[in-house]
């Protein structure tokens, strides 16, 4: 399995604090993403980085912010959590385009 | 971006191939075709990629006519532990502003097989 991990696992918090989901890569592949998924919904792009310090926007970026200062970690930060950030939420690395992602085994957030 | 189109679900049983058909009309010149699976819990895993005609591997088969505006996932043999969402990706969003591509997953169509 390609190196990915994804912390923490699950995270309990509440309304209005701020959160930090970590993507830890091993791979030293240059694209890294964040996704959320719904209960009985596909993945929604929240954020990508192309490399260092270069990231973009994804489908559903408002209340998210993301930071990649090195090769192997891109951090999703939740500045305010609401609830309907409930969600789980999914990394992926990969090398290039058209090349095959690797997922990590996500993250259950939940915001109450 | 290529917009896909593909079953929401598919019902089968153990033992039976299942087809899955995606249609992408507007696949561009440069376009890769990529499936993935998802079981519940999980992230996506890769199944499959292709360009054109055929491709086989371990796993599955992807056949693409020669237009290459649909694409067909084959399952051979279907057991329960297929039971599974499956995606099919047609290109990557293109950013004008920086030259960078995204990845994007519709949907999927959500197999279940049974006994």
């Amino acid at each position: 399995d390609a190196g990915i991990t994804q912390s923490p696992r699950h995270k309990v918090t509440e309304t209005g604090t701020p959160v930090t989901l970590r993507c830890h890569q091993t791979e030293n592949h240059r694209y890294m993403y964040w996704y959320r998924q719904d209960p009985g919904h596909g993945l929604r792009l929240i954020h990508y980085s192309y490399g260092v310090k270069d990231t973009d926007k994804g489908e559903v970026s408002d209340g998210y912010s993301v930071s990649r200062s090195k090769t192997e970690d891109f951090l999703l930060t939740l500045e305010s959590a609401t609830s309907s950030q409930t969600s789980v939420y999914f990394c992926a690395i990969r090398q290039g385009e058209d090349t095959e992602a690797f997922f990590g085994q996500g993250t259950r957030l939940t915001v109450v | 971006l290529a917009k896909t189109t593909q079953p929401i679900s598919m019902d089968s049983y153990e033992g039976q191939e299942v087809n899955i058909t995606c249609s992408h009309n507007n696949i561009a010149t440069n376009d890769y075709i990529t499936w993935y699976q998802q079981f519940p819990s999980q992230g996506p895993r890769f199944i499959i990629q292709g360009y054109k005609t055929k491709v086989t591997n371990e796993v599955a088969s992807l056949f693409i006519p020669a237009d290459r505006k649909s694409s067909t996932l084959s399952l051979p043999r279907v057991s329960l532990s297929d039971t599974a969402v499956y995606y099919c990706l047609v290109g990557d969003p293109f950013d004008m502003d920086t030259g960078r591509r995204a990845l994007t997953f519709g949907s999927g169509t959500r197999l279940q097989v049974q006994p």
